[in-house]
């Protein structure tokens, strides 16, 4: 069982080149999230989609997009990379995005893919 | 608004000995509170929670945390560290009324587990 795949895991891009990161999940879980982790600042929220056909700004959302392919995808875009979208950015995938009750925050991560912008 | 800090950026102990990894937190109405642990190169993983009920919460790997609400904590404790337990731990929180299923992370903290 794969979990939450992410690919690429490391990519290296000039200033204003653009790329999407893919995440695919394999445990038919309705919502997906995608965070960025530096050091010192723990993980934030960039995008996240409550459930297919849905996406909404998290807390850092500038400079992003995102697309929820289906059930299983939700990939994240840089349309013109900056150096401080230097980062590790991590996919999550929950059973649910509901608001309360025991399956609350229980979030599953995929294993980073490394970006660096130069 | 919700929030969390970690007040200790690394905490060493020697194998054997207790663990405690502090954690505080804020947020409007009633916390949901997580710890989620990072091995090196890995995504993190969840270790426990706190929704309601029991204020001392076990989760994976023989590791607990207690809910304090008076001191608005939720430390991580194990009584015995091991070395594979050295790894970097986060805690978060999300305001039990807020839409969504979306944490506030803390900025984590490195445990290193010596023999």
């Amino acid at each position: 069982n794969a979990g939450v795949t992410q690919t690429p895991k490391f990519q290296v891009l000039k200033t204003g080149q653009s790329m999407t990161l893919q995440c695919a999940q394999d445990m038919n879980h309705n919502s997906m999230y995608w965070y960025r982790q530096d050091p010192g600042m723990g993980l934030r929220l960039i995008y996240y989609s409550a459930s297919e056909g849905t996406t909404d700004k998290g807390e850092v959302p500038n400079g992003y997009n995102v697309s929820r392919l289906n059930k299983r995808e939700f990939s994240l875009r840089l349309e013109s990379a900056a150096p401080s979208q230097t980062s590790v950015y991590f996919c999550a995938s929950s059973l649910t995005h509901a608001t309360s009750g025991s399956r609350s925050g229980e979030l599953f991560f995929g294993e980073g893919s490394r970006l660096t912008v130069l | 608004a919700q929030s969390v800090a970690q007040p200790e950026d690394q905490v060493n102990v020697a194998e054997g000995n207790p663990l405690t990894v502090k954690c505080t937190y804020s947020v409007s109405g009633n916390p949901y509170l997580f710890w989620y642990v990072q091995y090196p190169n890995r995504g993190l993983q969840f270790l426990l929670k706190y929704i309601t009920g029991d204020n001392l919460v076990k989760g994976s790997y023989g590791f607990e945390a207690e809910f304090n609400k008076s001191q608005t904590s939720f430390h991580l404790k194990k009584p015995s560290a091991l070395v594979s337990d050295s790894a970097l731990y986060f805690c978060a929180v999300r305001d039990s009324g807020a839409a969504g299923n979306k944490l506030t992370f803390g900025g984590g903290t490195r445990v290193l587990v010596k023999p």
